[in-house]
């Protein structure tokens, strides 16, 4: 699979269980983005990394934890997550942080189910 | 804070039929504007953006700044442009709390019935 890969696609976890979303992407971008789509909300922006560094922390709570360890990879470890978690997160990247002439890219998103 | 509004949750039209997607922004700086799409069991991707002035799938979107709006439209509606709209907004200019961040409206679940 080209772009942005996400695994995995499904995950259900309990409310004490800890897990981690990873996203991959071989397009040369140099930012990535988590953000969460549930059905009642816009999408929002969770987290932002430009060159491995996080620039944005978008007032998400701590049982949500971003980890970037070079620029084709990004984590999100979950920890003690509440039944409202539940979404679609969707990882995206960009080149150099800004999208004004490629967009984002997006991967297929993992679907969290707490339980 | 910057914001982008898709005052239609749900639009439906028949095949052959012009359709509109309104998207409202407020940015008091230049905006770059952009259109996203998901169809039914795909990713979300990326439609038109309006610094490129392009056509897409018959598509086209018109910045207007003296009305803050960004509306994507079509003058024939396809049966497989059924899907979710989303408008998108991104500051163009580095600095304030605006920068780096793309935000999204609330989406547009476009039906084209045959």
């Amino acid at each position: 699979e080209t772009g942005v890969t996400q695994t995995p696609r499904h995950l259900v976890m309990g409310m004490t269980n800890k897990k981690s979303l990873k996203c991959e992407q071989h397009l040369g971008h140099n930012a990535m983005y988590w953000y969460k789509q549930s059905a009642k909300k816009p999408l929002e922006l969770m987290f932002v990394y430009n060159f491995k560094e996080q620039t944005e922390n978008n007032s998400v709570p701590s049982r949500f934890s971003p980890e970037c360890p070079n620029s084709s990879h990004l984590f999100l470890h979950l920890h003690t997550l509440q039944p409202e978690d539940s979404a679609l997160y969707l990882c995206a990247s960009s080149r150099e942080g800004r999208p004004a002439n490629y967009g984002y890219t997006f991967g297929s998103g993992t679907r969290l189910t707490v339980v | 804070a910057q914001r982008v509004t898709q005052p239609e949750k749900l639009l439906s039209v028949f095949k052959g039929a012009p359709v509109e997607l309104k998207c409202n922004y407020s940015y008091s700086g230049s905006p770059e504007l952009f259109w996203y799409v998901q169809y039914s069991r795909q990713r979300l991707q990326l439609l038109l953006r309006h610094i490129s002035r392009e056509s897409i799938k018959g598509f086209t979107a018109d910045l207007n700044k003296g009305e803050t709006s960004f509306h994507l439209k079509k003058p024939f509606a396809q049966e497989e442009d059924s899907a979710m709209y989303y408008c998108a907004h991104y500051p163009s200019r580095a600095g304030g709390t605006s920068y780096g961040k793309l935000t999204f409206g609330q989406g547009t679940i476009l039906t084209v019935h045959p």
